[in-house]
């Protein structure tokens, strides 16, 4: 399995600012997946960050609104831009495994927006 | 296209008891690949198990045991003699082998284990 380092853990956020919310692979991968859990839901896709690539949003979501960063194949980075409280969730980045079939997941961040 | 249905919002049992959580999924895919995680309060996602859909070979991993049924479309998902550390969220998911990666989630169900 995959282990996978993303930070912060949680965060408290005023409205209108940004955050950048970093995820480090312990080893090469070509996909990374983001997701956003809002409370008490499942996990909904925000985008696939590709290496060398932009990359690809689900729709409802916008790359100005959550531009994605993937400068190498063990790091990438999500801004969450101009918050409102609406965007209060939890974060997760996500890997395939070695072997492309599971998903691996880190630790999460927790977002509030105040 | 495909869906995963997890009917059961919140289920709450007393610690030692047996619990099944349901797991309903559709698919027009031949092969696809069906998993359950666990989310504790903590709110990271474990990985527990995958399946493949022309596996239907029941597992059972220490307290933990899944039935995958293709008749019915289900893969349920029982803990025997639960903990109280087993309380957490439990997701099923799918997605086709031949998808990019991209998992279809159920809702989730709330698994209290009381003492």
């Amino acid at each position: 399995s995959a282990v996978i380092s993303q930070k912060p853990s949680r965060d408290i956020c005023q409205r209108g600012t940004s955050l950048t919310i970093q995820c480090q692979v312990d080893s090469q991968v070509t996909m990374m997946f983001w997701y956003r859990q809002q409370p008490g839901q499942s996990l909904t896709l925000i985008a696939t960050a590709n290496q060398g690539s932009e990359a690809t949003y689900e729709s409802g979501f916008v790359i100005d609104k959550f531009p994605i960063s993937r400068p190498n194949l063990t790091f990438s980075t999500l801004t969450v831009s101009n918050m409102s409280p609406e965007d209060s969730s939890i974060y997760l980045c996500s890997v395939p495994g070695s072997g492309g079939t599971e998903a691996f997941f880190g630790q999460g961040t927790r977002l509030t927006v105040v | 296209a495909q869906k995963v249905t997890q009917a059961q919002t919140e289920i709450s049992v007393v610690e030692k008891e047996d619990v099944t959580l349901d797991c309903v999924y559709e698919t027009r895919d031949t092969t696809y690949y069906l998993f359950w995680y666990k989310q504790p309060p903590s709110g990271e996602l474990v990985f527990l198990i995958r399946r493949n859909s022309f596996d239907e070979q029941n597992e059972i991993s220490g307290r933990y045991s899944w039935n995958f049924q293709k008749s019915t479309s289900s893969f349920n998902f029982t803990i025997t003699a639960s903990q109280v550390v087993d309380s957490a969220v439990y997701f099923c998911a799918a997605r086709s082998t031949d998808s990019n990666y991209q998992l279809i989630w159920g809702a989730g169900t709330k698994l209290i284990i009381k003492p």
